[in-house]
């Protein structure tokens, strides 16, 4: 089951904050989060597994609430390089294949 | 230094003709996998193995056909019987524990039908 990613699309201006949420129909033993700029590789971010730890690196940051099958990403302080597209992909175990969300499409303007 | 080499960066498929696609790493990873992205689609799994001579298929595996004869390599083919094949594909690889370890992704392959 796809997880479910909200907003489709934000527009910023810099400077400005925003939250990325993903959420699952089934239990999560771990997320990942990706950033993809068009027509290159998505680029790895952070993961969270269960347990519900908060990570983070310079300004963005991510959560895991394993009661609520969700995870929800930060962006704080946003910088023009920030815009792409945000995948989260989620994990129901350990060996299997993540699933991927549809992306959320972030736009940071001057 | 190490990473996922995707060949080629583009490729035209005739009708009826059959395409493959490359992917080789040198990350030591036990697990590769196949997506096809779409737009407004995400990432869709299309094959995926985690260890030689052993694939699964994913979610959109019809028309598509793979092979893992080496650590390092993961071939996909493009078969004449996906009648939809344009779209952006990714390759990628990680660790056997694939939930807990990031993946790695190659450049991409952009396919279009001629």
């Amino acid at each position: 089951q796809q997880p479910v990613q909200s907003p489709q699309a934000v527009i910023l201006r810099e400077g400005e904050d925003a939250v990325i949420n993903c959420s699952s129909s089934k239990a999560l033993y771990s997320v990942h989060w990706y950033r993809q700029k068009h027509g290159e590789a998505p680029v790895f971010l952070m993961i969270l597994l269960k347990g519900g730890e908060q990570k983070g690196h310079e300004k963005i940051s991510a959560s895991f609430n394993e009661k609520k099958q969700q995870s929800s990403l930060y962006l704080t302080a946003s910088q023009l390089s920030y815009s792409g597209t945000y995948f989260c992909g989620t994990g129901n175990s350990g060996n299997t294949p993540l699933v991927f969300g549809k992306g959320t499409r972030l736009s940071v303007i001057a | 230094d190490g990473g996922i080499t995707q060949s080629p960066k583009y490729l035209f498929r005739k009708e009826g003709q059959n395409v493959t696609l490359s992917c080789e790493q040198n990350l030591n990873h036990d697990a590769m996998y196949w997506y096809r992205q779409d737009p407004g689609q995400g990432l869709r799994l299309i094959y995926y193995s985690q260890i030689v001579n052993d694939f699964q298929k994913g979610d959109i595996a019809e028309g598509y056909s793979v092979s893992r004869e080496k650590k390092e390599s993961f071939p996909l083919t493009v078969t004449s019987a996906q009648k939809n094949p344009t779209a952006f594909y990714l390759c990628a690889s990680g660790s056997y524990r694939e939930s807990t370890q990031p993946q790695h992704f190659g450049d991409g392959t952009r396919l279009s039908i001629l």
